[in-house]
């Protein structure tokens, strides 16, 4: 059974950048795209962007486009996600999902989410 | 402002059953039969209960259903359990430059 475990909670201050990482254990990358997903405190779910790593293809929600970076690296099974220009409203608890190819929005599995906390 | 609307609450009691609705465009719901929906237990992980509009996951409940008309998606729940008490997200795919889209949630009280 696939699982993904993601990387640990940061703090960052503003103008910084973060790198989440998001490892697929129990399978490979071929066929799957993962998502990413993010839900800022008492607030919904929005999704940012994704990657289909055997298509080396990346697409970003429209308001992400100039500061999201998705990459993936089969070899060790682990997809990354650098986001830069951070500010506070960028304070989110950051979750990874597994979409099987071809079923668009079927997340499923969820890595734990990361907890990234951006302040001065 | 999210990109799909649902109504901020619903309840109900034991028992009875409720429907959430998730109101799209032709861009989005209307255009496509990927439409999810996930359940979040108090700042848990989201759980996947329904994919392509009407399909359940092994393991989900068949008191969980999902339908689509036109632009608008709905989630009904019968039977209504205590532990059904949770927020509602619902999903759709919205085409190769928006790509996914999320409602705001529901938060369904059980009475």
């Amino acid at each position: 059974q696939v699982h993904l475990v993601q990387s640990g909670a940061e703090l960052k201050k503003p103008g910084s950048s973060v790198r989440v990482s998001c490892k697929v254990s129990g399978g490979t990358l071929a066929n799957i795209a993962i998502s990413w997903v993010r839900q800022a405190p008492g607030q919904g779910l929005e999704w940012i962007g994704g990657v289909i790593p055997m298509l080396n293809r990346t697409n970003y929600a429209p308001n992400f486009q100039d500061k999201l970076t998705i990459s993936a690296d089969e070899s060790s099974t682990t997809v990354f996600m650098e986001l830069t220009s951070l500010r506070s409203d960028d304070t989110a608890l950051y979750y990874c999902a597994l979409e099987i190819e071809g079923s668009p929005t079927r997340f499923d599995p969820w890595g734990q989410g990361s907890l990234i906390t951006v302040s001065s | 402002q999210s990109a799909l609307t649902q109504p901020a609450s619903v309840s109900g009691s034991p028992g009875q059953s409720i429907t959430i609705s998730c109101s799209g465009t032709n861009s989005d719901i209307g255009d496509y039969n990927f439409v999810s929906w996930y359940q979040q237990n108090g700042g848990t992980i989201p759980k996947l209960i329904i994919y392509e509009v009407n399909k359940r996951p092994s393991g989900v409940s068949d008191r969980f259903s999902g339908s689509k008309s036109g632009n608008t998606a709905s989630l009904t729940i019968s039977g209504l359990q205590p532990e059904d008490e949770a927020d509602y997200y619902c999903c759709s795919y919205a085409g190769s430059e928006i790509f996914v889209v999320f409602g705001g949630g529901t938060k369904l009280t059980i009475l």
